[in-house]
């Protein structure tokens, strides 16, 4: 079966850092994503790791190591509007585009 | 960019009618289109894939009888919520052209 776990709730302060992990098991794997969902918005996509390692963009980078299913998403230097739901995906193999998303995290930053 | 739109942004309908949601790329062409189903405070979760010009492809557990998609151009999907219930109120998301691109969403509740 799938299955794509995160933490539920977490909480930070502003100009911190924090890790949300996402763990996953899948039937086959051609990639993992991480959207950032603000409330009643639609995903907007923030990273996309295929290959082992880290990958960074700015404040967020992501980084995945497909041996032990797991990948996770790093913010630096919060910020107040980061406040929103985390939510990692995996792409399914065999050229499709089709994801299945994990739990989601809800991230509240505080100042 | 490569833009995805939904229409309606939101609507409200009595129990027992009829819904038509359209996904719509608006600079590229989708052959292959996605629709998600997400309740309050839980993670996408997949319903169905729509091919263009062939019948789409249901996830588990969800009645094709009720979500009737058409994908009858490489540029619009539609999906149709059948005999609505309150059940049925969610939030429908589509996407395209990968998983990066998401449409904005329609809120959907059914009175």
């Amino acid at each position: 079966g799938q299955n794509i776990d995160q933490p539920t709730e977490m909480t930070a302060t502003e100009g911190a850092i924090v890790q949300i992990n996402c763990t996953y098991q899948t039937s086959g794997f051609n990639g993992l994503f991480w959207y950032q969902q603000h409330a009643g918005e639609a995903p907007t996509f923030l990273s996309y790791n295929v290959l082992d390692g880290l990958e960074e963009k700015g404040r967020f980078s992501s980084f995945l190591s497909r041996s032990k299913g797991y990948s996770y998403l790093l913010l630096k230097e919060l910020q107040m509007k980061d406040s929103a739901s985390y939510l990692c995906a995996v792409k399914e193999p065999y050229n499709t585009d089709k994801l299945i998303f994990g739990t989601g995290t809800r991230l509240q930053v505080f100042p | 960019g490569a833009v995805v739109s939904q229409h309606p942004s939101w609507v409200i309908c009595k129990s027992g009618t009829s819904v038509k949601i359209e996904c719509r790329s608006l600079d590229f062409q989708a052959t292959t289109m996605f629709w998600y189903r997400q309740f309050p405070k839980q993670s996408l979760m997949l319903m169905a894939t729509s091919n263009e010009g062939s019948k789409a492809t249901y996830e588990q557990g969800v009645e094709k009888d009720k979500f009737l998609i058409n994908h009858a151009s490489l540029t619009l999907s539609t999906l149709t919520v059948t005999s609505a219930h309150p059940e049925d109120s969610s939030f429908y998301i589509c996407s395209a052209m990968g998983a990066q691109f998401f449409g904005p969403g329609t809120r959907l509740t059914v009175l």
